[in-house]
């Protein structure tokens, strides 16, 4: 059964600041991984997928890298900024979907 | 391109009762999944439709149903509702094949006195 672990649980960072959310997972049979944003009482937005053949992915100022061999992902945002507060969730793709408990973002003005 | 919607965007029921839950995905989108997200367990896979027929199941009781029509619209059932059923309930819609990117729709928050 897929495990997946997020961590931290929670980040407070100043705006401005690069940071890298992590994500883990136990196996490595997936299709592809997503990464998602969801604001609080709300749905989720999409924001990055990486195919299981690729390596990373890249839209504006957020980059994701896949790792396989080694059960890993990261989510890289770049010049955070306070509208980049929001949990932050992976997921792996394998038949159904597996979800991470996400990590809470806080980025202070 | 019109989103994924759902409706209602809240409900409140009482113990007992049954609920009806309804999806609509993006066009031309055919597979629909659904899931329970609470603040304990996060969020958890429920069932995935695709053509009209159940494709995945996750570890849920008989009560949660599903269903998707020709028109790939899907309704989701909780019958005898419990106070834990209490929940935001996500749908996603995906194309098949692909990147089988899945897109969500934003909820319905079910409430169970």
């Amino acid at each position: 059964k897929q495990e997946v672990t997020q961590i931290p649980a929670a980040l407070s960072v100043p705006e401005g600041e690069n940071l890298v959310l992590n994500c883990s997972f136990t196996d490595s049979a997936i299709y592809n991984l997503q990464w998602f944003r969801q604001d609080p009482g709300k749905g989720l937005t999409s924001l990055l997928l990486i195919q299981s053949s690729q390596r990373e992915q890249t839209s504006g100022r957020l980059n994701a890298s896949l790792d396989k061999s080694s059960g890993r992902s990261t989510l890289y945002i770049a010049a955070s900024q306070p509208g980049d507060s929001a949990t932050y969730l992976c997921a792996l793709s394998s038949g159904d979907m597996r979800f991470g408990a996400g990590t809470r973002l806080t980025v202070k003005p | 391109k019109a989103g994924v919607t759902q409706t209602p965007r809240y409900l409140i029921k009482t113990r007992g009762q049954q609920v009806t839950l309804s999806c609509s995905p993006i066009s031309g989108h055919r597979s629909v999944s659904w899931y329970q997200q609470t603040p304990g367990q996060g969020l958890q896979f429920l069932f995935e439709y695709f053509s009209e027929t159940q494709r995945n199941k996750g570890n849920f009781p008989g009560r949660f149903s599903g269903r998707q029509f020709s028109n790939s619209r899907s309704e989701m059932n909780v019958s005898t509702l419990e106070l834990g059923d209490s929940a935001l309930y996500l749908c996603a819609s995906r194309m098949t094949g692909g990147r089988n990117e899945q897109f969500f729709g934003p909820g319905t928050r079910l409430t169970v006195l």
